[in-house]
């Protein structure tokens, strides 16, 4: 177990719609990075926040955004979801702000499927 | 040319054999290297975490950097069937504020 907990596990919605996901890091993590995981493309950083600030952005497209709360836990909105969209989102959590310094440790993802 | 290049595979060896999972990488700031085995539905989880070249063993697992060729390994010996699996490896953005950057995995199978 690493500690990271990203609910829920599944989500199934329609095009259009717009879904929120959810991450709490290890405990004493300050980053927490979110990941997107498809088949074709592997895992591609979208964006890292550090202790409730953004700091790194990667290819995180303008319909989706995060933010980190006071208990450092973070949330992943996605809007005006696409076919494309589906595939498996996770998110890691770290003790330092630049990725590498420390290791990142992964929750188990939410698979989310857009039909 | 993309930043870290993986074999997919699938690679498929016999129980007990000595296992070679290998990517490259083309930033010669890359300082930081990471190993992390993906089983299927579930998150990755870190084997191996280096800093600069060298060899770094944990158990059965050996991880080896040569930043003179831009290569890295990760060794298994003594493969089980419970090491099936996706490997990925991963390096820091160096010195960039970018996260990590991954391969693409190499899956792997170990045939009883």
């Amino acid at each position: 177990d690493s500690g990271v907990t990203q609910t829920p596990k599944h989500l199934i919605t329609a095009t259009g719609q717009r879904v929120t996901l959810r991450c709490s890091p290890r405990s004493g993590d300050l980053s927490v990075y979110w990941y997107q995981q498809s088949l074709d493309q592997g895992l591609q950083f979208l964006i890292q926040y550090y202790n409730g600030e953004e700091r790194a952005k990667g290819n995180i497209l303008e319909r989706f955004s995060a933010q980190q709360f006071p208990d450092l836990h973070s949330e992943l909105n996605l809007s005006s979801l696409e076919l494309g969209d589906s595939a498996l989102y996770f998110c890691a959590s770290s003790a330092t702000p630049r990725a590498g310094d420390s290791p990142l440790h992964f929750g188990n993802g939410t698979r989310l499927t857009v039909t | 040319q993309k930043e870290v290049e993986q074999d997919p595979g699938p690679l498929s060896v016999p129980e007990g054999a000595i296992v070679s999972l290998n990517c490259t990488y083309s930033n010669s700031a890359f300082q930081y290297f990471m190993w992390y085995r993906q089983y299927s539905r579930k998150g990755p989880e870190l084997l191996m975490y280096t800093y600069s070249s060298g060899n770094k063993e944990d158990g059965r697992f050996t991880a080896q950097v040569d930043k003179s060729s831009k290569y890295i390994s990760l060794f298994i010996r003594d493969s089980q069937p419970s090491d099936s699996a996706t490997y990925l490896c991963a390096t820091d953005s160096g010195g960039g504020a970018d996260g990590l950057t991954f391969g693409k995995g190499t899956h792997l199978i170990i045939q009883p």
